[in-house]
């Protein structure tokens, strides 16, 4: 099946600092990203979707000049934490998928980020 | 209405024994119900998933049941192993956007 990567897998920031987690489809062209957030114990919250080439749409509550989201190629994107403080310690995770997925596979999950702000 | 309520939160099941997972939607407009299998510190997985034109899906140990007039479907895992063990998200989606909806999760031990 298709592979999505995200690096770093586990990044240590001190509050107030940037992080940029990078979210690629390594074997196919993803013309739709997604980033998720996920808090211990809890369900996938869908942060955002991003489209190659177009601004991002936000889901309500989620601060786009926080969380700014490039999706630049058919093979990249980023979501880059601004200004980052403890609460937003969590795991994100991104998914990509194309038209012309098979029907059971509409996206494929990358493995995910622990961001840890101190 | 974009709500995807899943029980339980979590299940003990004896090695062997079939694992059930339950799941309800409201939007009609869904159209595509995928299961997801997530470990510790990893994303999920695609386990298994239905379009509500059939009713059940098979594949190996796992089921899909979908019962479209109830708006229900669940997962259920047969001769249930220690490595099953794992949160599994239900989810749904309307085809367009592919903008997935997730349940609650629930959290599945087998005992061997």
């Amino acid at each position: 099946g298709a592979v999505v990567s995200q690096h770093p897998s586990r990044v240590i920031c001190k509050s107030g600092t940037s992080v940029k987690i990078e979210c690629r489809s390594l074997d196919f062209q993803a013309t739709t990203m997604f980033w998720y957030r996920q808090f211990p114990k809890q369900s996938l919250m869908l942060m955002a979707t991003s489209n190659e080439g177009s601004k991002a749409t936000y889901e309500q509550g989620v601060e786009k000049d926080k969380f700014l989201i490039n999706h630049a190629s058919l093979t990249l994107s980023t979501l880059t934490v601004t200004s980052a403080h403890p609460e937003d310690s969590s795991f994100y995770i991104c998914s990509a998928g194309y038209n012309g997925l098979a029907v059971e596979d509409t996206q494929y999950f990358g493995p995910g980020t622990r961001l840890t702000v101190l | 209405q974009q709500q995807v309520k899943q029980s339980p939160q979590s299940l003990i099941v004896q090695k062997g024994g079939i694992s059930i997972i339950n799941c309800a939607y409201e939007n009609t407009a869904f159209d595509y119900f995928p299961w997801y299998q997530q470990f510790p510190g990893k994303g999920p997985a695609l386990l298994i998933a239905i379009r509500p034109d059939v009713s059940e899906k098979k594949e190996g140990r796992f089921t899909i049941s979908f019962n479209k007039s109830a708006k229900q479907f669940s997962l259920h895992i047969m001769d249930s192993q220690p490595g099953d063990s794992a949160t599994y998200f239900c989810a749904a989606s309307m085809e367009y956007g592919n903008k997935l909806v997730f349940g609650a999760g629930t959290i599945l031990r087998v005992k061997s």
